[in-house]
């Protein structure tokens, strides 16, 4: 099946950084990519989806001034998560979906963000 | 408008005992419905897929699902549980090309 990348797959940062974690289709163009945010021992939180060449769509409630969304590419969409505070701590996961295919989501192997 | 309901938070099972987990579903068109696995601190991994074609799905490592539009369920079965079968699933819904939305998930432990 498609391959999704995530990087980095842990990340500490001090309060007040920037974290950039990045998304990679790797054997295939995705037109789509959601990021999701998961709590401990909790579904997953869409927070937006991010649609090639164009601006993220952002679910209500997430800031879209704190969590960067940019798809420049068919295989790259990255997550910037500016002035990071504690409680931005948590997991981080990514999904694509290729054109085409039966809506099945592609994910990646999510990234673990701890805020110091 | 879809969701998602999976019944049971934590189910436990012994090694060799069949596994059933439960999903409901929620639509208002012909969904794609899916199961996923997580182990900790990794992604989701696809175990299997609905898309209109038939109802017995059969996935990865043994598991399977029905489709039962009459009852909008589509559990998660596996005859006979391993101990690597200890996870995360998420049963999820999606609208075709829509996102996908999950239920809240079944943490499965497998006893020996």
């Amino acid at each position: 099946g498609a391959v999704v990348s995530q990087h980095p797959s842990r990340v500490i940062c001090k309060s007040g950084t920037s974290v950039k974690i990045e998304c990679r289709s790797l054997d295939f163009q995705a037109t789509t990519m959601f990021w999701y945010r998961q709590f401990p021992k909790q579904s997953l939180m869409l927070m937006a989806t991010s649609n090639e060449g164009s601006k993220a769509t952002y679910e209500q409630g997430v800031e879209k001034d704190k969590f960067l969304i940019n798809h420049a590419s068919l295989t790259l969409s990255t997550l910037t998560v500016t002035s990071a505070h504690p409680e931005d701590s948590s997991f981080y996961i990514c999904s694509a979906r290729g054109a085409g295919g039966t809506g099945e989501l592609f994910f990646g192997e999510g990234s673990r963000l701890t805020v110091l | 408008a879809q969701s998602v309901t999976q019944l049971g938070s934590h189910v436990s099972v012994s090694e060799g005992a069949l596994v059933l987990l439960r999903c409901n579903y929620s639509s208002s068109v012909p969904p794609y419905l899916f199961w996923y696995v997580q182990y900790p601190n990794q992604g989701l991994q696809l175990l299997l897929k609905y898309t209109s074609a038939a109802t017995l799905v059969k996935g990865i490592n043994g598991f399977e699902a029905e489709f039962k539009k009459s009852e909008t369920s589509f559990h998660l079965t596996k005859p006979s549980a391993h101990m690597s079968d200890a996870a995360e699933y998420f049963c999820a819904v999606s609208p075709r090309q829509g996102n996908l939305i999950f239920g809240k998930g079944t943490k499965l432990s497998v006893k020996p």
